[in-house]
């Protein structure tokens, strides 16, 4: 299966500053077939970002996904306090369907 | 808009079986698969397996082969997840969710989790 490693574990930032999440497959992940989730405390993830780049619906501008093959980035502009949470990448290339083990962007 | 309601929490002991149900609404339910994933305390995400309502046959990740069993209710617009020999480290939260458009297994519509321990 496509083991997908996350980078860093933790991210410790204040609002306002940009995050930088990295997402490293296994092998290589085809069609740009990668999505990342957002998931607070007790609720369940939430879908952020498809295909690499595509906002899911109602997602804010200042997320992006960029990255192919085996390495993807999910970029957060303009950190706003909502936004510390823990992100998880996803890979919907090979089955079984993969997550990363996630990284916690905390508030410095 | 696609709503995902899960049965309640479960307390079970080693060795029984759980059954979770994951009613739907909204949407079309025949057309797009039903997803199962969990989530041990503190840890990733797993995914254990999906079904297409209208075609009925579920596929399973290896690891849950031959303990799982995904099934869907067109009827009630319900599907359930069912694992049997259940040890401490089946311990989660298991989530249904809906992928995203058709064969598109990404998850844009989730249940809210239904807890399992396992413990004696």
């Amino acid at each position: 299966e496509v083991v997908l490693t996350q980078s860093p574990g933790t991210l410790s930032l204040s609002p306002g500053e940009r995050a930088t999440l990295s997402c490293r497959a296994s092998q290589s992940v085809r069609g740009s077939y990668l999505a990342w989730y957002q998931q607070k405390p007790g609720q369940a993830p939430r879908l952020l970002i498809y295909d690499t780049f595509s906002r899911a619906t109602g997602i804010p501008d200042r997320f992006s996904g960029s990255g192919s093959g085996t390495g993807f980035t999910l970029t957060i502009n303009r950190l706003e306090p909502e936004d510390f949470a823990v992100y998880f990448c996803q890979q919907y290339d090979t089955p079984p369907w993969t997550f990363g083990q996630g990284t916690k962007v905390e508030i410095k | 808009q696609v709503q995902l309601v899960q049965s309640g929490a479960e307390v079970k002991k080693p060795g029984s079986s759980v059954k979770v149900s994951c009613k739907a609404s909204g949407g079309t339910f025949r057309s797009y698969a039903i997803n199962w994933l969990r989530q041990a305390p503190g840890q990733g995400l797993e995914w254990m397996g999906d079904i297409v309502p209208m075609f009925g046959k579920p596929n399973y990740a290896q690891k849950f082969q031959g303990r799982v069993t995904i099934t869907a209710d067109e009827s009630t617009n319900t599907a359930y997840m069912e694992l049997s020999g259940l040890t401490s480290e089946d311990t989660a939260v298991y989530f249904c969710a809906r992928e995203r458009a058709v064969k598109a297994p990404v998850f844009h519509y989730w249940g809210q989790g239904t807890l399992v321990t396992v413990s004696t």
